[in-house]
């Protein structure tokens, strides 16, 4: 089971937008909507941030958003702050028995 | 209050074992199920294994298996990971992470996660 491709980083002003894939196969992203996306600051735990391709836990900002297009899925930050830089993850859970699998991480960067 | 507590940082040679716990509050423990998800330094999230408490069943990576040994401890609302033949490669953080689990009703995402224990593996 290989890890989701995500790329290894996006940068933004603040205020703009930015988009994160997350690339999988049919026995991961695309074949159930249970992709979910963690947020990593430096030196801390991950923090969920959207479950089930689009869902918030409470608490989250909606700024956040999450989408998924057969195979790939997509996290979005608008209103990017200098807060939202930290380390992006996307998981899915697996048809294989290697039950989840996390993406490659992506280091978003608020320039 | 949601917390998952790990046990303290590990530091041992190639070859022994390692046991890791993740106490458990705030909630009812057979409600969830646990994972174990490790990074290597400066690298990404890689899930080890999981158990679901209410059934005893674990289930563990292919990368894993063979080596790790995931328990849990209903009465003190604790679960354990055991890593053995350990090598360089196996260094990393090890977090303990929660979802919630039901008959039919489960969730497949992480809601809270421990604070991670740093396994060094070194001669």
């Amino acid at each position: 089971q290989s890890a989701l491709t995500q790329p290894a980083s996006v940068s933004g002003s603040p205020g703009q937008s930015i988009t994160i894939s997350c690339a999988g196969t049919h026995s991961d992203v695309g074949a159930y909507d249970y992709v979910s996306w963690y947020q990593q600051l430096p030196g801390k735990a991950p923090k969920l941030l959207i479950f089930d391709v689009t869902d918030r836990p409470s608490g989250v900002s909606d700024r956040f958003s999450g989408s998924k297009s057969g195979n790939t899925a997509s996290l979005t930050i608008s209103g990017l702050q200098a807060e939202d830089e930290a380390d992006y993850y996307c998981s899915s859970y697996t048809s294989t028995s290697t039950l989840y699998v996390f993406g490659t991480g992506t280091k978003v960067t608020v320039l | 209050q949601v917390q998952l507590v790990q046990s303290g940082a590990e530091v041992k040679k190639p070859g022994s074992s390692v046991k890791v716990s993740c106490k458990t509050s705030g909630g009812t423990f057979t409600s969830f199920a646990f994972s174990w998800v490790r990074q290597a330094p400066g690298q990404g999230l890689e899930w080890v294994g999981g158990i679901i408490p209410m059934v005893g069943t674990a289930a563990y990576a292919q990368k894993s298996e063979g080596r790790v040994t995931i328990t849990a401890d209903e009465y003190t609302s604790t679960v354990y990971m055991e890593l053995s033949s350990l090598i360089p490669e196996d260094t990393a953080l090890y977090y303990c992470a929660r979802r919630y689990w039901d008959w039919g009703q489960s969730k497949y995402h992480f809601d809270y996660w421990g604070q991670g224990t740093l396994v060094t593996v070194s001669s």
